[in-house]
């Protein structure tokens, strides 16, 4: 089977950093995905790691271990819009031959405090 | 580029009526999903299209669920008999068939309520 595990909660004040973690089991792999979404809207697709190490967006960066069954979204100088949900998300090796369905997380609330 | 849009934004119905969504995926998109989102969830994929063709279809999917794409445009999603756990929102997605890394783009969704 796939399954994701992240936290359900985190929060920071504005400025800060934070970390939110994501393993995942799948039975093949192509892929880790990070979205974000605010109440009521859209996912919005934030960045995607296919090999090992750090990918780079602005305020946002995103890890992948493959080794370990892991990674991390990074946020940085926080603000109060980001206040989201944030899900991590996999493409299996399977799901890519047939077109690449997502399998997402639970994901993880984020409340940033002034 | 307009993204994804979504129709309605909102359906109220009673058990045991039946439900329609469209969706219009980004224009040169030939890929479009359907997701299902309950509250606190991750979205569950439901369904997949590559042009017209369905190639996939998730064991969520019961029969009372039906998807088509008949042109490789625009998408609906009927939802049969709807039943009390069919409350959701219910996601349409789309994206390029160019590679994994390729993402996907949603639309805000259409939030189901069964009375």
């Amino acid at each position: 089977g796939q399954s994701l595990e992240q936290p359900s909660e985190v929060t920071a004040v504005e400025g800060a950093i934070v970390q939110i973690n994501c393993t995942y089991q799948t039975s093949g792999f192509y892929g880790l995905s990070w979205y974000q979404q605010h109440d009521g809207g859209a996912p919005t697709f934030l960045s995607y790691n296919a090999l090992d190490g750090l990918e780079e967006t602005g305020r946002f960066s995103s890890f992948l271990s493959r080794s370990d069954s892991y990674g991390y979204l990074l946020l940085q100088e926080l603000q109060m819009k980001d206040s989201a949900s944030y899900f991590c998300a996999v493409r299996s090796r399977s799901s890519y031959n047939q077109g690449g369905k997502l399998i997402f997380g639970q994901g993880t609330e984020l409340s940033v405090k002034p | 580029d307009t993204g994804v849009s979504q129709n309605p934004r909102h359906k109220i119905t009673k058990r045991g009526q039946n439900v329609t969504f469209r969706c219009d995926p980004i224009s040169e998109h030939n890929r479009l999903y359907w997701y299902r989102q309950t509250l606190g969830q991750g979205p569950e994929f439901l369904t997949y299209f590559q042009n017209e063709a369905q190639l996939e279809k998730s064991r969520l999917l019961s029969d009372r669920f039906s998807a088509e794409r008949p042109k490789g445009s625009f998408s609906t999603l009927e939802i049969q008999r709807t039943e009390q756990g069919d409350s959701a929102m219910y996601l349409c997605a789309s994206s390029l068939a160019t590679g994994p890394n390729q993402p996907q783009h949603f639309g805000d969704g259409t939030r189901l309520s069964i009375l």
